[in-house]
């Protein structure tokens, strides 16, 4: 069935450094991809998205990487603040679907 | 603005309760998504309305599960004779309407303990 992944479950680094999170999907019917953000105890939050016809979109600190070909999916933070700490999720929308579907999250922790 | 709530935010059952779960959806949003996290996990999808029409109810893991949105509006998820397995934080979320791109607000969750 569909699934979305991620690389690595944990990831430590030192404020002010840079961060990237990965993410590999294997539904290549999937359109639209999204990063949420979660802290304990509260929903997903949304950070950044971008759609299939794209491979780069960038935020306010933050940069999402898409590579169709590996199936690869990326989350980059730059100069990571203690606020950034928090659980990070990709998620994929099928063409045409509605629901969303998850990888398992990448726990990510700044140290100050 | 008001986002998305849900209540109650903590719920502990005794094996073989039924629980309802409510969640008020942001004002004016027409789609509504219902999902299951369990812990360490991400969401998983349950079930999704349009207004009142449930679309797809396709992640519900069992009969056991029900959920509904009578006037387009509120949401309430029920589970029946619950068990240990259902134990998961439920989140809801909502967006503004039923296109693919629109994004879907979270809400905080409930937390069902069973016991």
């Amino acid at each position: 069935g569909e699934s979305v992944g991620l690389h690595l479950p944990t990831l430590s680094v030192q404020e002010g450094d840079n961060s990237i999170i990965n993410c590999a999907y294997s539904n290549s019917a999937s359109d639209y991809f999204i990063w949420y953000k979660q802290e304990s105890g509260k929903g997903p939050q949304f950070i950044i998205d971008i759609r299939s016809n794209m491979d780069k979109r960038q935020g306010q600190r933050v940069t999402v990487l898409l590579n169709k070909t590996v199936k690869h999916l990326s989350l980059q933070i730059a100069a990571t603040q203690p606020g950034d700490s928090a659980v990070y999720f990709c998620a994929e929308r099928g063409k045409g679907a509605q629901k969303l579907v998850f990888g398992q999250g990448t726990r990510l922790t700044i140290n100050p | 603005g008001a986002g998305v709530s849900q209540s109650p935010r903590y719920k502990v059952a005794k094996r073989g309760q039924d629980v309802a779960l409510r969640c008020d959806p942001i004002s004016g949003h027409v789609s509504l998504f219902w999902y299951q996290q369990a812990l360490g996990q991400g969401p998983e999808f349950l079930t999704y309305f349009q207004n009142e029409a449930q679309l797809d109810k396709s992640g519900l893991p069992s009969d056991r599960f029900f959920a509904e949105r009578p006037e387009g509006s509120v949401s309430t998820l029920k589970i029946q004779r619950t068990q240990q397995e259902d134990s998961a934080v439920y989140l809801c979320a909502s967006s503004e309407s039923g296109r693919s791109y629109n994004e879907q607000f979270f809400g905080p969750g409930t937390r069902l303990t069973v016991l």
